[in-house]
């Protein structure tokens, strides 16, 4: 079955910008959530949603914001983008917070550069 | 607070040699933790975990909740072992906290 998918794979804004990246979990997952990677601090948690609400959310600014729609497809939105937003965004999705098997399963990101 | 510490940023050793990645953590409830591996332009995937106390590609990790540690041990490093490794520590908040990842590199 398809994987996690992630678009769009690369992008390129300027600072004062806002930036919306998707996720699309595997067919039947329920429970997505979304990591920022940077080279310096690692995988960063940001926000879990199941069922199209967010049951946990990381130690970000609140100009990182997400949602989950009836199909369990995610959004999340970084706005006012700043140089240090520059990351890569991994999704990823599980048919139920640690399931049967704990399994998250993950995209291959979104490249986001800030200039 | 839930907190993963992977003291190496890099680890080298050759092939056949035995390969330890160290985690250690930091957690109040009962924790639940994973290896997680990143290969070469590869998604990240999960390896194992210390409730399935299973060894997947010849890596076995034992939880001490004394020490609070969950090291990763191979006894024959191999080529293809190659890799970004993350240890990743489960509440009950549905998030997983990682460390910030051990480079693994297997020299011929």
């Amino acid at each position: 079955k398809a994987g996690v998918t992630q678009t769009p794979r690369y992008l390129i804004k300027t600072r004062g910008q806002q930036v919306t990246l998707s996720c699309s979990p595997i067919s039947g997952h329920r429970s997505v959530s979304w990591y920022q990677q940077t080279p310096g601090q690692g995988l960063q948690f940001l926000f879990e949603y199941f069922s199209e609400t967010q049951r946990n959310k990381g130690n970000f600014p609140g100009r990182f914001s997400g949602r989950q729609f009836s199909n369990s497809r995610s959004e999340m939105n970084v706005s006012t983008l700043e140089l240090g937003d520059s990351a890569l965004y991994l999704c990823a999705s599980s048919l139920e917070w640690r399931g049967d098997t704990g399994e998250l399963f993950f995209g291959e990101g979104s490249r986001l550069t800030v200039l | 607070a839930q907190r993963v510490t992977q003291p190496e940023k890099l680890l080298s050793v050759f092939k056949g040699a035995p390969v330890e990645l160290k985690c250690n953590y930091s957690y109040s409830g009962s924790p639940e933790l994973f290896w997680y591996v990143q290969y070469s332009r590869q998604r990240l995937q999960l390896l194992l975990r210390h409730i399935s106390r299973e060894s997947i590609k010849g890596f076995t990790a034992d939880l001490n909740k004394g020490e609070t540690s969950f090291h990763l041990k191979k006894p024959f490093a191999q080529e293809e072992d190659s890799a970004m490794y993350y240890c990743a520590l489960g509440g009950s908040n549905y998030k997983l906290t990682f460390g910030k990842g051990t480079l693994l590199t297997v020299n011929p």
